[in-house]
């Protein structure tokens, strides 16, 4: 089965600065790469996505990249916000078929003011 | 759209109790995830469903937990006895599979604790 794994588990930085997720995974059969963000209290909920048919995806301030070949990919924030602060989640899934999403175990990341 | 809801938000029940958990996905959606959410084991997906059949329920712990979905509109996950290690937050999700997945909507979860 899939097996992704998440890096770092918590990330500090200051407001301003840029913030960088790494994932990688396992079966070269996913095709399907969403990112979840979880506030306290509630539900991980998807922020951006991308599909194994593009390298890059950009909304407004965070971006994903994916490098099949190395199966990696990365979640970017940029000009990082205190509100930025939660849990992230990355995950990998096929879609089609028996679809599960596999998750990360998640990275913590702080934005001190 | 109301999202998923699960329901209660917080259980505090006594060891040996039984437990049971509910959610409604998101109307339309035919696929329905139940996960366990702890510090040192992170999400862990305990049961899929998909059109209310379950297709993969390996990760369910042990015979004490049990998921059921009778119908497009409701999930249970009972757990039966309770013991404190499954003291955790238990999340429900849902999602439309087929030519082009939509991603995992999750519900608020249920914070559960076994005292």
């Amino acid at each position: 089965g899939e097996n992704v794994e998440q890096h770092p588990s918590t990330l500090s930085v200051q407001e301003g600065d840029s913030a960088v997720i790494k994932c990688t995974y396992s079966d070269s059969a996913s095709n399907y790469f969403p990112w979840y963000k979880q506030e306290l209290g509630k539900g991980p909920q998807l922020i951006i996505d991308i599909r194994s048919n593009v390298g890059e995806k950009k909304d407004q301030r965070i971006a994903v990249t994916l490098n099949k070949t190395a199966k990696h990919f990365s979640l970017h924030i940029t000009e990082t916000q205190p509100e930025d602060s939660a849990v992230y989640f990355c995950a990998a899934s096929t879609t089609g078929g028996s679809y599960i999403p596999t998750f990360g175990r998640g990275t913590s990341l702080i934005v001190h003011p | 759209d109301a999202g998923v809801i699960q329901s209660p938000r917080h259980e505090v029940t006594e060891m040996g109790q039984e437990v049971t958990l509910r959610c409604k996905p998101i109307s339309g959606h035919n696929s329905l995830f139940w996960y366990r959410q702890t510090m040192m084991r992170g999400l862990e997906l305990l049961i899929y469903f998909n059109n209310n059949v379950p297709i993969d329920d390996s990760g369910m712990p042990e015979d004490r937990f049990s998921a059921k979905m009778p119908n497009a509109s409701f999930s249970t996950l009972k757990i039966q006895p309770s013991e404190p290690r499954d003291s955790a937050v238990y999340f429900c999700a849902s999602s439309l599979i087929g030519a082009v997945n939509t991603e995992a909507f999750f519900g608020q979860g249920t914070r559960l604790t076994v005292v």
